[in-house]
């Protein structure tokens, strides 16, 4: 079955202590993208990656990281969380064949205390 | 990012009715598309549009690009329960996707 996973689904952590979502498409979808949803704000694009070794900010990229080292694969890194990252996170992947309709992983709901 | 501008932000439905919202934004976009997000689930592709005034239906869903490029709107017709659920508008002009703050549509009880 095509589809996107993140892990962990649900992470409660506390300030400053490291953390590292995953994302693994099995589309062979060469762009990638990662977004928080926050009531009354919709979706935000945090970074986004066009191939492998490719990645580029979003509109919200402050205090996060991200890395593409191999096609499957976009794991977003928040190296201090802070509880303004408290969020709704979600990963999603598109093939250039079919053009911007991305595909979106289940969500990963993060607490920050 | 670019700001789209989403109407309504919640609208209740009745079972057999139609309903409609609607996007609109300052910036020209070269793509529309709708999402709709179930509770707890990411949100799930709906229309893409890809030409100004472009109509497209899926289903008792009907979505259009408008002519100048910086609209688009989403009717459904004769509503069921499942319907239920937060719509998403987004326009993009390469990779990069705007979104707008959703639309929640809720049954009437």
């Amino acid at each position: 079955e095509a589809q996107v996973t993140q892990n962990p689904r649900y992470l409660i952590t506390v300030t400053g202590k490291k953390l590292t979502v995953t994302c693994s498409q099995n589309m062979n979808h060469e762009y990638m993208s990662w977004y928080r949803q926050d009531p009354g704000l919709g979706l935000r694009q945090i970074y986004y990656s066009m191939n492998v070794e490719v990645t580029d900010k979003g509109d919200v990229p402050e205090g996060y990281k991200v890395s593409r080292k191999e096609k499957r694969n976009f794991p977003l890194i928040l190296e201090s969380p802070s509880p303004n990252q408290t969020s709704l996170y979600f990963c999603a992947s598109s093939s250039y064949a079919t053009g911007y309709e991305q595909y979106f992983g289940p969500g990963t709901r993060l607490t920050v205390t | 990012g670019q700001q789209l501008n989403q109407s309504p932000q919640s609208m209740f439905i009745q079972e057999g009715e139609d309903v409609s919202m609607n996007c609109t934004s300052s910036s020209i976009f070269n793509t529309w598309l709708w999402y709709k997000q179930d509770p707890g689930e990411g949100p799930v592709l709906l229309i893409a549009l890809y030409k100004a005034g472009e109509l497209t239906s899926n289903g008792r869903l009907t979505a259009q690009f408008g002519i100048t490029r910086k609209d688009s709107f989403l009717n459904i017709s004769a509503s069921i329960p499942s319907d239920v659920g937060i719509y998403f508008c987004a326009g993009s002009n390469d990779y990069k996707l705007s979104f707008g703050a959703g639309t929640t549509v809720t049954v009437r009880a």
